[in-house]
C-alpha cells in the first residue's frame, strides 16, 4: 500500500513568491495535518483538515492557508515568502475519527528554500 | 516555557549501551504520548506510544508518569542503527494536534 505522499520533494523560491505544496494521504484516511519544521527543531503543527473543513490551526500568519478536496488530499499555500519560511514541511495522515488517540502517518516532507 | 522540552544532546553512546531519554510537558490536559524517530533529513515514523503501566517493544521500554509530567524512553543493547533523533510527542485533550519536542539526538559508535 501506498503510504503518505508528497510532491514536490525540493523547491527553491525566492522572497516575496508564493508557493503551493501538495499532499495525499494514505487510501481510507480522511485527516490531513500540516506541519513546519525548521532545521534543529521539531515539527510545528500548521493545519489540520478532516472532510474538507478545517478542524485546527496553528499559530501561523494568514500568509499560510490550506485546503483539502474531495478525494481528501490536500494542498499548502504560503503567500509573500519570507526567509524564515525555509523548512520541511510535513503532511501526516490519519483516519481522522476521534482524532486524539489515532496514530500519524507522515509523508516524506517538501523541503522549501527561500532566498 | 515549550509545551514539551527535551534535552537536545547528543547523545553519544558505544554498542551494546543502555541509555535513556526524559521528556517534560507541561500542559497538564494532555492525553496521549509518543516516542517518534527521525532520521536525518527523513521523516519521523512512530516508534511506540506511551503508557502510564509503562510498555516495551523489544530493546526499547517507554514510562509515562502523570504526576510529574514526564515522559521516558530506555534504548537496551544500542545498535548503530538506533542512531536518529528521538521526538517526544503529546496530544491534549482538547485537539488533534501533534506537539513535539525539540528531539534528541543519539549517535551510537562502534
Amino acid at each position: 500500500d501506498a503510504g503518505v505522499t508528497q510532491s514536490p520533494t525540493h523547491l527553491i523560491k525566492t522572497r516575496g513568491q508564493h508557493v503551493t505544496l501538495r499532499c495525499s494521504p494514505i487510501s481510507g484516511h480522511k485527516s490531513v495535518s500540516w506541519y513546519q519544521q525548521v532545521l534543529g527543531q521539531g515539527p510545528q503543527f500548521i493545519f489540520q483538515y478532516y472532510e474538507k473543513e478545517e478542524r485546527g490551526r496553528g499559530n501561523f500568519p494568514d500568509r499560510f492557508s490550506a485546503r483539502q478536496f474531495p478525494n481528501y488530499s490536500s494542498e499548502l499555500n504560503v503567500n509573500a515568502l519570507l526567509l524564515g519560511d525555509s523548512a520541511l514541511y510535513l503532511c501526516a495522515s490519519s483516519l481522522g475519527g476521534t482524532g486524539a488517540q489515532e496514530t500519524q502517518y507522515f509523508g516524506p516532507g517538501t523541503r522549501l528554500l527561500v532566498l | 516555557r515549550k509545551e514539551v522540552e527535551q534535552d537536545p544532546g547528543p547523545f553519544n553512546v558505544p554498542e551494546g549501551a543502555t541509555v535513556a531519554f526524559n521528556c517534560t510537558y507541561s500542559n497538564s490536559a494532555s492525553q496521549s504520548f509518543f516516542w517518534y524517530r527521525q532520521d536525518c533529513r527523513k521523516e519521523p515514523k512512530l516508534l511506540m506510544s506511551v503508557y502510564s503501566s509503562g510498555n516495551e517493544d523489544g530493546r526499547f521500554t517507554a514510562q509515562l508518569n502523570r504526576a510529574s509530567q514526564y515522559i521516558s524512553l530506555l534504548i537496551r543493547d544500542s545498535k548503530l542503527s538506533d542512531s536518529a533523533t528521538y521526538l517526544c510527542v503529546v496530544i491534549r485533550g482538547d485537539t488533534d494536534k501533534l506537539i513535539f519536542g525539540t528531539g534528541t539526538r543519539l549517535q551510537v559508535f562502534p
